[in-house]
């Protein structure tokens, strides 16, 4: 079956060390995201990527950096430059079609819960 | 920017009941996409109805339907029948471009 792993569900890691989420996906979709969820605050965009090689800031991109190497994978970095990392965090895909991109819903995945002490 | 509010952090009601969630949203963008979302307790982020803005007939998916008033720029969401399987987060959501952004979420509680 098609969809998108994230992968762990639960992470833990010490102030000052560098993190990596992994989102891989088998959708064959060109854009992938990633959201920050906090309680009370819905989802906020970190990154997005419509091709491979490419990507653009979202609305909290700060302490934050991704890669698109691959078509199907779209990894998030939580860097010790972002100031409160304990978080909820959710990666998405969707198609691109050149007229109706816009149509076409997030796929999400089930999500990492990091937790930084 | 456009920003997508959601008035009611918590809702609840009794199984069978109908219920209706509040979304307003602001764009200065004529033509748009607006979704809602369902988010059970796994987190599971699952697309429950979507409304293109340039149709003036409401979406319609089994027991949801939206009321999209494109003057007003509001986009509720109704549930008929309500089971405890309703029982989550719901999320508002526009699309203009690229990018996706969500509401602040209602608690939708259904009691039995």
């Amino acid at each position: 079956d098609g969809g998108i792993t994230q992968s762990p569900k639960y992470l833990f890691r010490k102030e000052g060390q560098n993190v990596t989420l992994s989102c891989e996906q088998n959708l064959n979709h060109d854009a992938m995201y990633w959201y920050r969820q906090d309680p009370g605050q819905g989802l906020r965009l970190i990154y997005y990527s419509q091709i491979v090689n490419d990507f653009q800031k979202g609305d909290i991109a700060e302490g934050y950096s991704v890669s698109r190497e691959k078509k199907e994978s779209f990894p998030l970095t939580v860097t010790s430059a972002q100031k409160n990392p304990t978080a909820f965090y959710l990666c998405a895909s969707s198609t691109l079609h050149r007229l109706s991109s816009y149509n076409s819903p997030l796929h999400f995945g089930n999500g990492t819960r990091l937790t930084v002490t | 920017a456009q920003t997508v509010t959601q008035s009611q952090p918590e809702m609840s009601v009794q199984e069978a009941e109908t219920v209706t969630l509040s979304c307003t949203y602001d764009t200065s963008e004529s033509n748009y996409y607006l979704f809602w979302y369902k988010q059970p307790p796994s987190r599971q982020m699952i697309l429950v109805i979507r409304q293109e803005a340039y149709k003036q007939q409401n979406a319609t998916e089994n027991r949801f339907s939206v009321n999209f008033q494109k003057a007003a720029k509001s986009f509720s969401l109704k549930i008929s029948d309500s089971q405890l399987g309703d029982t989550a987060m719901y999320f508002c959501a526009f699309r203009a471009a690229q990018k996706l952004v969500f509401g602040q979420g209602t608690r939708l509680t259904i009691n039995p």
